[in-house]
């Protein structure tokens, strides 16, 4: 089974400054896809950025950026100028290819201080 | 934009008690999804739906059930709640698996049961 791991339960970052959040994942696959989802404190869990394994070009989201390092198996997220509406929680997620089997990391919560 | 509903945001159920969990997407996505999230435990996936009337187990499964006779809607049930379950249960749909956008989930608002 694939797993998704996140090692930094919690992160804080000075407003304005550049933050980095890690993920590795496990899989045997060649083809899937990885994502990174925040879910504010209201809860509702919204896209953040996403990543197609074939391609080897980084996505890039406006402040947000990837580090996908596919031998490594590693997709770290990093937030540029921070802003206080980017506190909160950050899940790393795999999907499959050829399927819906969606998996999440435990999650890191950003704190942004003024 | 998708837009998933969660009927109750907050529920308290007793113990033993049945409990209906209702979500509702508004464009005819094919597939919705239960997880259920837990602190330092992340998003576990409880049963998920890629048509009406089908399903099929998640990661943890055991003392859920679900029902999808219309494609808009997805309901969980605890058959007979426990303290265990209690949990933030999120709801989310995408479109089908080989669609435009098929692998981007869009989520509901959760529901907080605490079970007493």
């Amino acid at each position: 089974a694939q797993t998704v791991t996140q090692s930094q339960p919690e992160m804080s970052v000075q407003e304005a400054e550049t933050v980095t959040l890690s993920c590795t994942y496990d899989t045997s696959e060649s083809d899937y896809y990885l994502f990174w989802y925040k879910q504010p404190p209201s809860r509702q869990m919204i896209l953040v950025i996403r990543q197609e394994a074939y391609k080897q070009q980084n996505a890039t989201e406006n402040r947000f950026s990837v580090n996908f390092q596919k031998a490594a198996k590693s997709f770290s997220l990093k937030i540029s100028d921070s802003q206080l509406g980017d506190a909160a929680m950050y899940f790393c997620a795999y999907r499959p290819y050829n399927n819906n089997d969606m998996r999440f990391g435990a999650g890191t919560r950003l704190t942004v201080k003024p | 934009d998708v837009k998933v509903t969660q009927s109750s945001r907050y529920l308290v159920k007793r113990t033993g008690e049945k409990v209906f969990l209702e979500c509702v997407q508004d464009m005819d996505h094919e597939n919705m999804f239960w997880y259920r999230q837990d602190p330092g435990l992340g998003l576990r996936l409880i049963y998920f739906s890629y048509d009406v009337k089908m399903k099929e187990k998640g990661d943890i499964p055991e003392g859920y059930s679900v029902s999808r006779e219309k494609k808009e809607r997805f309901s969980l049930i605890l058959e007979s709640a426990s303290t265990n379950q209690t949990s933030m249960y999120l709801c989310a749909s995408s479109p089908g698996l080989w669609a435009s956008g098929a692998n981007v989930l869009t989520f509901g608002a959760g529901s907080r049961l605490t079970v007493l």
